[in-house]
């Protein structure tokens, strides 16, 4: 979804379910992806990261996904834990430096 | 140490002082970027360094903000005359490419 100033979407899952974060890009230039987490007060985290060359990247419990035609980059996280709750961000890189999209934050029901 | 370090991580100033951050990036990353975040907001690119050169500056980055990379390792930003819309997260992140790793930032208040 799209937010509107402060309010970031939000997606509340239940520990253990999977998640699915989706973000739009917009440049279509860009030739590298990048995830991040963030928590409160802390800098971006790097999760994990996908060239424009592949359209599927797996790491542990996450797994990136990039459709070009539609310019929609996603990020699944499995059998989610506390430790995910965050905010989290998808970034572009068409040159040297990286911008980013709307946040969402996730929320984790124990 | 080997991450991306930034001092101070809290700085609360007076509306018109000056501040100074500092940002050491990893060892041997030859590009450093600087971004600010507010609240709710993912972060702005403001401006990045490869080695000592400032490649590229954001429209955001107003004549009151400077930033250096003198010997193409740490690097300072500076803003002067500080104004309560400066108030913000200041990260700082290096890559070597193409990862960008980010620090723990600056937290800025301006009263």
């Amino acid at each position: 979804g799209e937010s509107v100033g402060l309010h970031l979407p939000t997606l509340s899952v239940q520990e253990g379910d999977n998640s699915i974060i989706n973000c739009a890009y917009s440049n279509s230039a860009s030739d590298y992806f990048i995830w991040y987490k963030q928590e409160s007060g802390k800098g971006p985290q790097f999760i994990i990261d996908i060239r424009s060359n592949m359209d599927k990247r797996q790491g542990q419990r996450v797994t990136v996904l990039l459709n070009k035609t539609v310019k929609h980059l996603s990020l699944q996280i499995a059998a989610t834990q506390p430790g995910d709750s965050a905010v989290y961000f998808c970034a572009e890189k068409p040159h040297e430096k990286l911008t980013f999209g709307t946040g969402t934050r996730l929320t984790i029901i124990p | 140490d080997t991450g991306v370090s930034q001092d101070p991580r809290h700085k609360i100033t007076k509306r018109g002082q000056n501040v100074t951050f500092r940002c050491d990036p990893i060892s041997e990353h030859n590009r450093l970027y600087w971004y600010r975040q507010t609240l709710g907001q993912g972060p702005e690119f403001l401006t990045y360094f490869q080695n000592e050169a400032q490649l590229e500056k954001s429209r955001l980055l107003s004549d009151r903000f400077s930033a250096e990379r003198p010997k193409g390792s740490f690097s300072t930003l500076e803003i002067q005359r500080t104004e309560q819309g400066d108030s913000a997260m200041y990260l700082c992140a290096s890559s070597e490419s193409p990862e960008a790793f980010f620090g723990q930032g600056t937290r800025l208040t301006v009263v």
